[in-house]
């Protein structure tokens, strides 16, 4: 099926640091989507984005998080300056329909950890 | 409360039985995404559902609005069916987002 990728796979960094997290979402695809798991947890929302705005973000997405596809490249996730809380694995999704409806094909995910 | 919620939250199998996976949820939905989680925690689409039934070689998905549940049948299990299923609530609010289930997780014994 389609394929979403996600660069790195692991980072480990230290508080406070900034972190920039890439997704290469399906070619075709004008919606974008970031999720956070924590180990064991539940899968939750934190942002959508379309058009170059975002269009929906959760209390999860904190004032220190902020997403950006620059021409058309990676659709990133930065976080500055990063919490211990911020350690989990988060997942990029990219879908055509959005508000029409339709299958959202997940990344890898991202494995932080914020020591 | 929580939007979705998925039972059984474990499942034990031998293999080739079949599994019942079911996901209630309490708001109105555009459509219900299932999803198989694999251990290493990359997710792999398995039904977009917004209503009726669909079918994948031993896997098929019903969802009944009316009723606010979502199924997933797995017949004949593998041992290589082990792993997490996720359900996600797609609401009706045109925004896309997802609201996922805790999930069931399913080991298949050989």
């Amino acid at each position: 099926g389609p394929k979403v990728l996600q660069i790195p796979s692991h980072q480990i960094i230290d508080m406070g640091q900034m972190v920039t997290l890439n997704c290469d979402p399906v070619s075709n695809h004008l919606y974008f989507y970031w999720y956070k798991q924590i180990l064991g947890q539940q899968m939750e929302f934190l942002v959508n984005f379309y058009n170059g705005k975002v269009m929906e973000k959760s209390k999860l997405f904190k004032d220190q998080f902020s997403v950006e596809r620059p021409d058309g490249s990676y659709f990133t996730l930065k976080i500055q300056p990063t919490a211990l809380e911020d350690s989990a694995v988060y997942f990029c999704a990219s879908s055509s329909g959005g508000a029409l409806g339709d299958t959202q094909y997940f990344g890898p995910g991202t494995r932080l950890l914020v020591l | 409360g929580q939007q979705v919620q998925q039972s059984p939250a474990s499942l034990v199998l031998q293999e080739g039985e079949n599994a019942e996976l079911q996901c209630n949820f309490s708001t109105s939905l555009n459509s219900m995404q299932w999803f198989y989680q694999r251990p290493g925690g990359s997710l792999v689409s398995l039904f977009y559902n917004p209503s009726g039934t669909k079918h994948s070689g031993r896997l098929t998905s019903t969802t009944v609005i009316k009723e606010r549940r979502s199924s997933l049948h797995i017949s004949s299990s593998q041992t290589t069916d082990s792993g997490t299923y996720l359900c996600a609530l797609e609401p009706n609010t045109n925004t896309g987002k997802l609201t996922f289930g805790d999930g069931t997780v399913l080991t298949v014994k050989p």
